[in-house]
């Protein structure tokens, strides 16, 4: 139980273009869900902090025009990195935790995301 | 502003080797404590979790102690296996409640060799 899926597990865009991330809770319903950023050998860093219906938190520091997030239902968020540049490119990790067990936060297997 | 550090940030030990990975943190209030297991190019696993009032956890091989007022933890692998391999990370959550940020440190990578 408690399977957090992403998609696409990968993807490559051109500078200039926008990306759509999709997180998925495919066995319970996450009343909150976390995108993280990762740089090769770097900490997971948290960008946002989103509620089922509620507009997402933005961790200091994060664009959140950049980087819009919509969780419009208990099983799906996504993070949209909107006018992408190389800079962005990154490995982005989504988690979820659900009302029965907000101790854990249930990781997804990540995106690789890479802007020419 | 909690900072989380892990030490060594590289660790390379033959087949069978005990080892031990450690982790620092700077705030001391935290609500719990967790160890992570990432291999390349993929999420994280969740592998044990201590909550601020419990000393250590164990789960067949690993056991994870915390020490929080000296704001540390200690990861010990037991009999290490090649395919214990991984990025070792250790987050910490500060207050209860509706925080549930995690701050992470930045891993140890593990490798074990036959």
């Amino acid at each position: 139980g408690a399977v957090v899926s992403q998609h696409p597990s990968w993807v490559i865009c051109k500078s200039g273009t926008s990306v759509k991330i999709e997180c998925r809770s495919l066995d319970f319903q996450a009343t909150t869900m976390f995108w993280y950023r990762q740089f090769p050998k770097q900490s997971l860093m948290l960008m946002a902090t989103s509620n089922e219906g509620s507009k997402a938190t933005y961790e200091q520091g994060v664009e959140k025009d950049k980087f819009l997030i919509n969780h419009a239902s208990l099983t799906l968020s996504t993070l949209t990195v909107t006018s992408a540049h190389p800079e962005d490119s990154s490995f982005y990790i989504c988690s979820a935790t659900s009302a029965a067990s907000t101790d854990t936060q249930y990781f997804g297997p990540g995106t690789r995301l890479t802007v020419l | 502003k909690q900072e989380v550090t892990q030490i060594p940030a590289a660790l390379s030990v033959p087949e069978g080797e005990n080892l031990v990975l450690n982790c620092s943190f700077t705030d001391s209030a935290i609500y719990n404590l967790q160890w992570f297991r990432q291999d390349p190019g993929k999420g994280l696993t969740s592998l044990l979790l201590i909550q601020s009032s419990q000393r250590e956890q164990t789960s067949g091989r690993l056991n994870a102690s915390l020490d929080k007022s000296s704001g540390r933890s200690t990861l010990y692998i037991a009999a290490s296996q090649p395919g214990d391999s991984a990025t070792y990370l250790c987050a910490v959550r500060l207050s209860g409640g509706s925080n549930y940020k995690l701050t992470f440190g930045k891993g140890t990578l593990l490798t074990v060799n036959p």
